[in-house]
């Protein structure tokens, strides 16, 4: 069974640093592309970042581009989103989400965790 | 950047009903077009890929169709579980964007 468990979500500051992690399990981790999407309260699904199996290509949104890093380390099953300059707009559930089993980060997004709460205030 | 379009934005229908619900590109994406419901307070979940391909496990109930710019999601009958909310999103180019959402509700 498939399982993706996010985790390092919280309360932060406004300028401050974050680091998210997912653990995966139940499927061949190192094979898959890996992304980050969120979704702030009421709002709908906004594509954060991609990273292929190899972690050497990587893309990010506009948005985010500057401030964030996706890095995956493939024999801990782990993808990791390091996020800095946080801002109020940055609030949102963030989920850790399995792409398709290519070689590039442009996928379809399989499978879904259950998604990290990240809140920046002051 | 490619833009995705959905609409309606909100319907109202009844267990039973056939609904469809369509999704509009801003270029081309030949059929690089999936298909996810979101139930309130749950994680997306893939019901199609590739404008037409039913993700396994996914009740046949569930169909799309298209390609290039105009795409579509039908729900043959329409079952309690489905009142949910409804993205399209293409797998094209960086970076991946999602329809706005389609909110099915009970009438």
């Amino acid at each position: 069974e498939v399982e993706l468990v996010e985790s390092g979500g919280g309360l932060i500051q406004p300028g401050r640093s974050l680091r998210l992690s997912c653990v995966a399990s139940g499927f061949s981790f190192p094979d898959n592309a890996m992304h980050w999407v969120r979704q702030a309260p009421g709002k709908g699904l906004e594509w954060v970042s991609g990273i292929s199996w190899t972690g050497g290509i990587t893309a990010y949104a506009d948005s985010v581009r500057g401030r964030f890093t996706i890095s995956r380390d493939n024999a801990k099953n782990s993808l990791y989103l390091q996020m800095n300059s946080l801002r109020a707009e940055d609030t949102a559930l963030y989920f850790c989400v399995k792409g398709s089993r290519v070689t590039t980060v442009v996928t379809r997004f399989d499978f879904w965790g259950q998604g990290a709460p990240v809140t920046v205030s002051s | 950047d490619i833009q995705m379009t959905q609409s309606p934005s909100s319907l109202s229908a009844s267990v039973g009903d056939r609904v469809t619900i369509t999704c509009r590109a801003s270029q081309s994406i030949r059929t690089s077009l999936n298909w996810y419901r979101q139930k309130s307070g749950k994680a997306p979940k893939l019901l199609i890929f590739g404008a037409s391909n039913l993700q396994s496990g996914v009740p046949s109930r569930f169909s799309g169709s298209g390609s290039g710019t105009d795409f579509t999601l039908t729900i043959s009958s329409l079952q309690p579980e489905d009142f949910a909310t409804y993205y399209c999103q293409q797998s094209s180019s960086t970076p991946l964007t999602f329809g706005g959402g389609t909110k099915v509700e009970i009438k």
